[in-house]
């Protein structure tokens, strides 16, 4: 069974650094390109960032180009978001999920329950 | 980057009617080279993340209800419940995978029983 767990979601101060993880288990974790996806309250969704199966390519989305990297660890099955230079406006449930394909992101067949960043002073 | 414009933002439909909800392309994402339109559907429900219905514009993804269908080419896509039942009410989403990122999703319908 495909399980995706998202951690490292919580209050943090503008300007401020986060790291999210996405523990995955249930599938062959490097053959697989994934992605973060965040929607903020009452709000629709928003893709993030997406590696790719190697992880030898990464791709932003244009909101958080430059203040947030992304990375995996194919030997501990984990995904990870580094949240610097937080806004306001980056207060968001974040998701993380698998993709269909293992290098270019696509579309998701699996998603985590999601973590909860709120950037507040 | 590609937009993608739903439409109605939400609707209300009878127990065993049709529902129709329209994804709109602010340009082609048809791949000539395939013939593949990469566009998918997902539904969420409150609470919930999201869950892929459909991808290429109308394969439905293993173990959705045949009641789900998806049709469309180029820039305009439609996803139909055939016959509604209480457990879809959901708010509907599309997302094209077109290209090079970014990826982008439709705005939502939201879907209540009337």
């Amino acid at each position: 069974e495909v399980q995706l767990l998202e951690s490292g979601g919580g209050l943090i101060q503008p300007g401020g650094s986060l790291r999210l993880s996405c523990a995955a288990s249930g599938f062959t974790f490097s053959s697989y390109a994934m992605s973060w996806v965040r929607q903020a309250p009452g709000k629709g969704l928003e893709w993030v960032s997406a590696i790719s199966g190697s992880g030898g390519s990464t791709y932003y989305a244009d909101s958080v180009q430059g203040r947030f990297t992304i990375s995996r660890d194919n030997s501990k099955n984990t995904l990870y978001l580094q949240m610097n230079s937080l806004r306001a406006e980056d207060t968001a449930v974040f998701y993380c999920a698998k993709d269909l394909q293992t290098e270019r992101p696509g579309r998701f067949d699996y998603w985590g329950q999601g973590t909860l960043v709120t950037v507040s002073s | 980057d590609i937009v993608l414009t739903q439409s109605p933002d939400s609707l209300a439909v009878s127990l065993g009617e049709r529902a129709t909800i329209n994804c709109k392309s602010s340009q082609s994402v048809l791949y000539s080279s395939n013939n593949k339109n990469y566009l998918a559907w997902y539904q969420q429900k409150p609470g919930q993340p999201p869950k892929l219905l459909i991808h290429w514009a109308s394969t439905r993804e293993s173990g959705v209800p045949d009641r789900f269908s998806g049709s469309g080419s180029g820039t305009d896509f439609t996803l139909t419940i055939s016959s509604l039942q209480a457990e879809d009410v959901a708010v509907y989403y599309c997302q094209q995978y077109y290209g090079n990122p970014p990826l982008t999703f439709g705005g939502g319908t939201k879907v209540e029983i009337k």
